[in-house]
């Protein structure tokens, strides 16, 4: 089946630890994005990427890095350098950058304990 | 003023009624307009979306569009109690999506 796969769905984190959220996507999209989501909140534009080796910062990109070295995969590591990371973390794909539709995985629940 | 504003909600209706939920944008350049669902712990899904003036129909489903005032809406028809969820209106100043911008969505009820 053709989606975006996000992995682990649930994940605790000790403060001062890096951990990283995989995004795997079947859908030959050429485009891909993380968001964070905070109860109560609209989503967050963290980082986007339209090509593979090509990234951009989004609206709150500190505390965060990412890697696209392949087209299918788009990583997301929080810092421990993100002040508040507990959130929900969803990561998306289109077809283009171009204001093609955003289609969403299932999204990872970090906590940092 | 938010860029994107939902009533947070709860709105609560009666099953098979009509649900309508409201969003306003600040940004007149604005080029498309989306909303999406997602049950409580999951992902948002596209429903509709939206790119002139007017309404368009899905189904049970209608978006409503006015450029001029800047508002576009969601109507659920016959609503069913698998409908409650939160409503996220999301709208494009541009023609990127690096420009999506969500609202912080519309909590929808329908009572059995």
């Amino acid at each position: 089946d053709g989606g975006i796969t996000q992995s682990p769905k649930y994940l605790f984190r000790k403060e001062g630890q890096n951990v990283t959220l995989s995004c795997e996507q079947n859908l030959n999209h050429d485009a891909m994005y993380w968001y964070r989501q905070d109860p109560g909140q609209g989503l967050r534009l963290i980082y986007y990427s339209q090509i593979v080796n090509d990234f951009q910062k989004g609206d709150i990109a500190e505390g965060y890095s990412v890697s696209r070295e392949k087209k299918e995969s788009f990583p997301l590591t929080v810092t421990s350098a993100q002040k508040n990371p507990t959130a929900f973390y969803l990561c998306a794909s289109s077809n283009s950058i171009s204001g093609n539709t955003i289609y969403f995985g299932e999204g990872s629940w970090l906590t940092v304990v | 003023q938010k860029e994107v504003e939902q009533n947070s909600g709860p709105l609560s209706v009666p099953e098979g009624a009509i649900a309508s939920l409201n969003c306003t944008y600040s940004d007149r350049g604005s080029q498309s307009f989306f909303w999406y669902r997602q049950y409580s712990g999951k992902s948002p899904e596209l429903i509709m979306s939206i790119y002139s003036n007017g309404d368009k129909e899905d189904g049970r489903f209608t978006a409503q569009l006015n450029k001029a005032s800047q508002y576009v809406s969601l109507l659920i028809r016959d609503s069913q109690p698998s409908d409650s969820a939160t409503y996220l209106c999301a709208v494009n100043r541009g023609f990127g999506n690096e420009k999506l911008t969500f609202g912080t969505g519309t909590r929808l009820t329908i009572i059995p």
